[in-house]
């Protein structure tokens, strides 16, 4: 069965500090993993989606990487400001029907 | 176009009540898929629709829980008898074709009593 986690489960930085969130999933047969974000009583907004294929996807300050083999994945956030505190959540996808998700980093950027 | 919608976004029941849940997907989109996250702990995948049929619904509890996503109208989760512990938030995501990103709702935050 997949289990996906997520290390560290909260994270607290300085504003401007560049930052490394870390996902790990047990079985490496996957079709693609997911960054999304939670913000406090809202729902999920996805960030990056990468393909089993690819190593890495890139949109603006993010950068999220796969290696697939390891069972790892990491999201890199450049230049941390205070609007990206929030819950991080890796998800992967391992069939057709479904996303096992991580239970998330926390992070807050202090201004 | 709209994103997910889902209905009502908070909702407070008694133990024993029913609790339904809806969620109408992004147009165009026919497939919904329902997760559960109970407190402190991640999103649980519950169960997979696409119009008028139950795909996967191996997350799903045994009893009290069910689904349906009719041809006209919003998906509903519908848990009947509720008890405490279903005290959860419910998000709901909907994506075209199945190998797509999933859209995500904004969750219903039921409170049992």
């Amino acid at each position: 069965k997949q289990e996906v986690t997520q290390i560290p489960a909260a994270l607290s930085v300085p504003e401007g500090e560049n930052l490394v969130l870390n996902c790990s999933f047990t079985d490496s047969a996957i079709y693609n993993l997911q960054w999304f974000r939670q913000d406090p009583g809202k729902g999920l907004t996805s960030l990056l989606l990468i393909q089993s294929s690819q190593r890495e996807q890139t949109s603006g300050r993010l950068n999220a990487s796969l290696d697939k083999s390891s069972g790892r994945s990491t999201l890199y956030i450049a230049a941390s400001q205070p609007g990206d505190s929030a819950t991080y959540l890796c998800a992967v996808r391992t069939g057709a029907n479904n996303l096992f998700f991580g239970t998330g980093t926390r992070l807050t950027v202090i201004p | 176009n709209a994103g997910v919608m889902q209905n009502p976004r908070h909702l407070v029941r008694r133990r024993g009540q029913e609790a339904r849940l809806r969620c109408s997907p992004m147009k165009g989109h026919s497939h919904v898929y329902w997760y559960r996250q109970l407190p402190e702990e991640g999103l649980k995948f519950m169960v997979y629709l696409q119009k008028e049929n139950i795909i996967d619904e191996s997350g799903m509890p045994k009893e009290r829980f069910s689904a349906e996503f009719p041809k006209e109208g919003p998906s509903i989760l519908r848990i009947q008898q509720v008890v405490r512990g279903d005290s959860a938030a419910y998000f709901c995501a909907s994506s075209p074709p199945v190998w797509e990103t999933q859209y995500f709702g904004p969750g219903t935050r039921l409170l049992v009593l």
